[in-house]
């Protein structure tokens, strides 16, 4: 069964930096997109970042320039490296695996998601 | 950035009502869309991509129409289990952005 299991989050203080981890089965992170998207208490979903296959990595403005996603293929693990956080990066933070293809147009879509790892900031 | 804005926020109504819930982004994006449900508590699962392609296993009262920056997602048949939040999401260019949401309840 294709799955992603989240880890790492927690509580940490305004300034801070914590490691998501993001662990993969039955499919290959290596040759797959996959993404993080967050949710904050009581909101809406919030698309963060995402890799592509081939490396090439792209943020939502709101995190750009301090979170960073990476994977680690022999581990089948992606990360998402988060610093100088606030408390507005409060918020459950799931990964999901994005399906590509090709119908007439390009098509993206996030089909399996982790249940989520909760990450706290506050002082 | 390209916005999405939903509407409603929240509606209400009766099983077996025909619900309707707009997307509009403020610049054409294509078909480049997709629709998340997500229940009380749990993960959002795919309803629809590419604006109006049904995915696997989702049940057809579900359907999404639309292109350029007018989209729709209705539900033909409100059914209990549909409670929940509704988000589209527009991947035509990064950074992607998903819609405020949408609450679903029955009346």
């Amino acid at each position: 069964e294709v799955q992603l299991v989240e880890s790492g989050g927690g509580l940490v203080q305004p300034g801070g930096s914590l490691r998501l981890s993001c662990v993969a089965s039955e499919f290959n992170v290596s040759s797959s997109y996959v993404t993080w998207v967050r949710q904050a208490p009581g909101k809406g979903l919030e698309w963060v970042s995402i890799i592509y296959s081939g490396g090439f990595t792209y943020y939502a403005d709101s995190v750009e320039g301090r979170f960073t996603v990476s994977r680690d293929n022999s581990k089948n693990t992606l990360y998402l490296q988060m610093n100088s956080l606030t408390t507005e990066d409060t918020a459950v933070y799931y990964c999901a695996r994005v399906i590509r293809g090709v119908k007439i147009y390009f098509y993206y879509y996030m089909d399996v998601w982790g249940k989520g790892t909760t990450v706290t900031v506050s002082s | 950035d390209i916005q999405m804005t939903q509407s409603p926020s929240s509606l209400s109504a009766s099983v077996g009502d025909r619900v309707t819930i707009t997307c509009r982004a403020s610049q054409g994006i294509g078909n480049y869309l997709a629709w998340y449900q997500q229940r009380p508590g749990k993960v959002p699962n795919l309803l629809i991509y590419a604006a109006s392609t049904l995915h696997s296993g989702v049940p057809s009262r579900f359907s999404g129409s639309g292109s350029g920056t007018h989209f729709t997602l209705t539900i033909s048949s409100l059914q209990p289990e549909d409670v929940g939040s509704y988000y589209c999401q527009r991947y035509d260019s990064t950074p992607w952005t998903f819609g405020h949401g949408t609450k679903v309840e029955i009346k």
